[in-house]
């Protein structure tokens, strides 16, 4: 069965700096890869997604991520962070049409 | 537009009593339906997830059992609720198997 490892639990970042977050999937075949975002007393929501074509992708909030096959990874990066960036970001990867399989999370705290 | 409800928003219940949780979707048709459970610093346990009416597929063994007597519904159960079911209920819709659409979520807790 598929995993889904995001190595940090809680990161702790002034505005302004730079954001990158760890994701790593064990699954040799084909993936659609996902972040989702949830805010402060906010529902859960798709941050970005990566189905084939281009492996940087653009979301909302100058988010990004790159997927590299070669390291299965899926890293979620932001040049610049702001304070409403504040949220838990969620890394998810799905390979059959049933279900996707969840990281447990990574906490966001930007101090402004 | 799609939405997607559930209810009640916070729940506390004996050990022991039975549990239903009830999530609905408009404005899409046979979407794949999913429950999880989200634990502090554990994040996101899918419990079960449904293709389509009457077809329910469980990923872990528990207390909980799930249904879909509708096309747009998806319940979660218990018959007898346990001090370690307690927590985060998520329900979401994703069609085609893309992107998931969450609801608020019920909060449960068992005294």
């Amino acid at each position: 069965a598929q995993s889904v490892s995001q190595h940090n639990h809680h990161v702790i970042l002034s505005e302004a700096a730079s954001l990158e977050l760890g994701c790593n999937y064990s699954y040799g075949g084909t993936v659609n890869l996902f972040w989702y975002v949830q805010y402060p007393g906010q529902h859960l929501q798709l941050l970005l997604k990566y189905f084939s074509g281009d492996p940087l992708v653009k979301g909302i909030k100058g988010f990004e991520a790159e997927f590299i096959k070669s390291k299965f990874s899926f890293n979620l990066r932001k040049p610049s962070v702001q304070w409403s960036d504040t949220a838990e970001y969620f890394c998810a990867v799905k390979v059959n049409a049933g279900k996707s399989t969840f990281g447990d999370g990574t906490t966001l705290t930007v101090k402004p | 537009s799609q939405t997607i409800h559930q209810w009640p928003a916070t729940l506390v219940q004996p050990v022991g009593s039975p549990l239903s949780l009830e999530c609905t979707v408009e404005g899409t048709s046979n979407p794949n339906l999913y429950w999880y459970r989200q634990a502090a610093g554990r994040g996101l346990q899918l419990l079960f997830y449904s293709v389509g009416i009457g077809q329910i597929s469980s990923e872990v063994p528990q207390n909980l059992s799930a249904s879909r007597p509708q096309d747009r519904q998806f319940i979660l159960s218990s018959k007898k609720l346990l001090l370690s079911d307690s927590g985060f209920y998520l329900c979401a819709w994703a069609q085609g198997g893309e992107t998931q659409y969450f609801g608020p979520g019920t909060r449960l807790l068992v005294l």
